[in-house]
């Protein structure tokens, strides 16, 4: 199973709204609504930030979205702030009952 | 509140066997609605998922890496745990255990929560 293709780094200013994209296949990412995204600060594990491609848990900030199309899911974030600077990766469920993981992407608030 | 830890040594020497242990507390790894973990992170690059259990036994493995893995479960001790033989430098990194929830209709499999995770170095 490959890895999910993320972009390796996006940017923002605060207040602005990024989007990362996440693209698999027909096999995983298109073939399922199970898409996750996790966030991950410096020497931290990762936190789920969406499940099930568009759902928030309890906690994580509105700031967060999701959504899919096809074979590629992205995560949006509004309203950037300092504390959304992290990595962030994406993970789907495959037809071989698996999980894949993205390659991650660095997100830089300028 | 559920909290993973995971347990074992710091430093393998190339071609042993790389062995860990996650206890789980605040709940019951015997619990029908969740698969436990194995996700690793070599230094500076992404998450690999190494595989999953059941409470049962039932495994499921990353093919690029199931000739040399095991993953266990030990419903006495509320543990599970992993060994991942022959191994080699590409195999340093942090190893993380976590949960996810058990694949059923519109519900998919969200890893959470993690473990703190647990640096693994291969070296002589």
């Amino acid at each position: 199973q490959s890895a999910l293709t993320q972009p390796a780094s996006v940017s923002g200013s605060p207040g602005q709204s990024i989007t990362i994209s996440c693209t698999g296949t027909s096999s995983d990412v298109g073939g399922y609504n199970y898409v996750s995204w996790y966030q991950q600060h410096p020497g931290k594990a990762p936190k789920l930030m969406i499940y099930d491609v568009s759902n928030r848990p309890s906690g994580v900030s509105n700031r967060f979205s999701g959504s899919k199309s096809g074979n590629t899911a992205s995560l949006t974030i509004s309203g950037l702030q300092a504390e959304d600077e992290a990595d962030y990766y994406c993970s789907s469920y495959t037809s071989s009952i698996t999980l894949v993981f993205g390659g991650g992407t660095k997100l830089t608030v300028l | 509140q559920l909290q993973l830890q995971e347990s074992g040594p710091g430093l393998v020497k190339p071609s042993e066997t790389l062995s860990l242990t996650c206890t789980v507390s605040g709940d019951s790894i015997s619990s029908s609605s969740y698969y436990w973990d194995w996700i690793r992170q070599p230094p500076g690059k992404g998450l690999e998922w190494i595989g999953s259990i059941y409470y049962s036994g039932r495994t499921y493995y990353n093919k690029s890496l199931q000739s040399r893995v095991t993953i266990s479960v030990d419903t006495s001790k509320n543990q599970f745990s992993l060994k991942l033989n022959s191994v080699t430098a590409a195999d340093t990194a942090v190893y993380y255990c976590a949960r996810h929830t058990q694949v059923a209709g519109t519900r998919g499999p969200a890893v959470d929560p993690w473990g703190q995770g647990s640096l693994v170095t291969v070296s002589s």
